[in-house]
């Protein structure tokens, strides 16, 4: 089965609106760590935003967020102000396992994101 | 600088040779790790490692081979077994815990 899913193979935004990339994920372990990470076309992954398990908060940084909804299994992103830049493949990852424990990371498929001018 | 370095960028195999792909990172890592990508998909495990000396199978390490003599190196061996190499490999690492994962550049594997 899936672990993590992102039911939104490609999506569109116009510049400077906001957009939410959809993930889902699976897992019965209570300690796990949330990660998006940004594909350009030059295949470099770079890390955008990390959400723990027990974080109370939603984490934020930047313009990047993440909508934290435990009891959904959901972590999505939300990018604010959205700039021809942020044209990218989106992943969603998670770190299944106690944490000092296993640490298998884990992706989902992607999201292609294009930012129209 | 301390980073995670992965070569070569661009490699050509035939078919029926084993090929290794080589990850090297300075950051004092523990944890490192093997993924596949083909275009448009996302990333597949292949390989991780916890600590020297001990790995794990990702969900599709049949056809692959690793090992972890040591705590920065961390390569990966396409055997002939693996029926359809052709694709992009990342490396990654990071400390155990919650904390981000560094990729490197990237191997793009080609059969020939």
């Amino acid at each position: 089965a899936q672990k993590i899913t992102q039911t939104q193979p490609g999506m569109f935004v116009q510049e400077k609106e906001a957009v939410t990339l959809d993930c889902t994920y699976d897992t019965s372990d209570p300690s796990y760590g949330l990660f998006w990470y940004k594909q350009p076309s030059s295949g470099e992954m770079i890390f955008l935003i990390y959400q723990g398990s027990y974080d109370q908060q939603n984490a934020t940084e930047g313009r990047y967020s993440l909508n934290f909804q435990k009891a959904r299994k959901s972590a999505n992103l939300v990018i604010s102000a959205s700039q021809l830049g942020d044209s990218a493949m989106y992943f969603c990852a998670m770190r299944e396992g106690t944490q000092g424990g296993s640490e298998k990371l884990v992706f989902g498929k992607g999201t292609k994101l294009t930012v129209n001018p | 600088d301390g980073g995670i370095t992965q070569s070569p960028k661009y490699l050509f195999r035939k078919e029926g040779q084993n090929v290794t792909l080589s990850c090297e990172q300075n950051l004092n890592h523990d944890a490192m790790y093997w993924y596949r990508q083909d275009p448009g998909q996302g990333l597949r495990l292949i390989y991780y490692s916890q600590i020297v000396n001990d790995f794990q199978k990702g969900d599709i390490a049949e056809g692959y081979s690793v090992s972890r003599e040591k705590k920065e190196s961390f390569p990966l061996t396409v055997t002939s077994a693996q029926k359809n190499p052709t694709a992009f490999y990342l490396c990654a690492s990071k400390t155990v815990g919650d904390t981000e994962a560094f990729f490197g550049q990237g191997t793009r594997l080609t059969v020939v």
